[in-house]
């Protein structure tokens, strides 16, 4: 089957870290470019992070530089996401989300994880 | 960064009637090179993660139903679901990928039966 599946998410204390993953199965996945998406709760959704197949090109929103990191490792078919200093503002379920084939939109996205800053 | 807007943010329609949600970008997302839209919409359900219904401003993704529909081009585009059946309650984004940095998603536009 076809999915990622995220983990790592929880309750953190403002100012902590935290990695998340995205494990990948059913595709190849050194093939497909990688993003991080969240969602606040009750809120839409937001672009965290893009990472290329070879980790030659990566982006990140502006909410997010400089406290966050994206990596892959193609051998393990994973995706990584580490979260430093981070703030209650970054409160959200974290989505990876793959970009198609042919094109630049997400065609398939995990469950996704919660993250939780909060004293 | 490509600010993309919605319209409504909520609406309600009768099971069976035509439901239409409209997207508007602060710049044209229409590539003139390749003639395509890079616009996407998707559907996310209570509790779900979201869905890709529609790619390239129009083209369905594979085993959506037809009844969903996109059109528009350059800055404005409309989703149209022809007959709203009971399963389509949910809230859709559009979302832009002409510029990569950022991706922006539209606020959403909730969805329910009247």
């Amino acid at each position: 089957e076809v999915q990622l599946v995220e983990s790592g998410g929880g309750l953190i204390q403002p100012g902590g870290s935290l990695r998340l993953s995205c494990a990948a199965s059913g595709f190849t996945f050194s093939i497909y470019n990688m993003n991080w998406v969240r969602q606040a709760p009750g809120k839409g959704l937001e672009w965290v992070s893009y990472i290329s197949t070879s980790s030659s090109t990566i982006y990140y929103a502006d909410s997010v530089k400089g406290r966050f990191t994206i990596s892959r490792d193609n051998a393990k078919n994973s995706l990584y996401l580490q979260m430093n200093s981070l703030r209650a503002e970054d409160t959200a379920v974290y989505y990876c989300a793959r970009v198609g084939a042919t094109s630049w939109h997400f065609d398939l996205w995990g469950r996704g994880t919660l993250v939780t800053v909060s004293s | 960064d490509i600010v993309m807007t919605q319209s409504p943010d909520s609406l309600a329609v009768s099971l069976g009637e035509r439901a239409t949600i409209n997207c508007k970008s602060s710049q044209s997302v229409l590539y003139s090179s390749s003639n395509k839209n890079y616009l996407a919409w998707y559907q996310q359900k209570s509790g779900q993660p979201p869905k890709l219904l529609i790619y390239w401003a129009s083209t369905r993704e594979s085993g959506v139903p037809d009844r969903f529909s996109g059109s528009g081009s350059g800055t404005d585009f409309t989703l149209t679901i022809s007959s709203l059946q009971a399963e389509d309650v949910a809230v859709y984004y559009c979302q832009q990928y002409y510029s990569t940095s950022p991706y922006t998603f539209g606020q959403g536009t909730k969805l329910e039966i009247k």
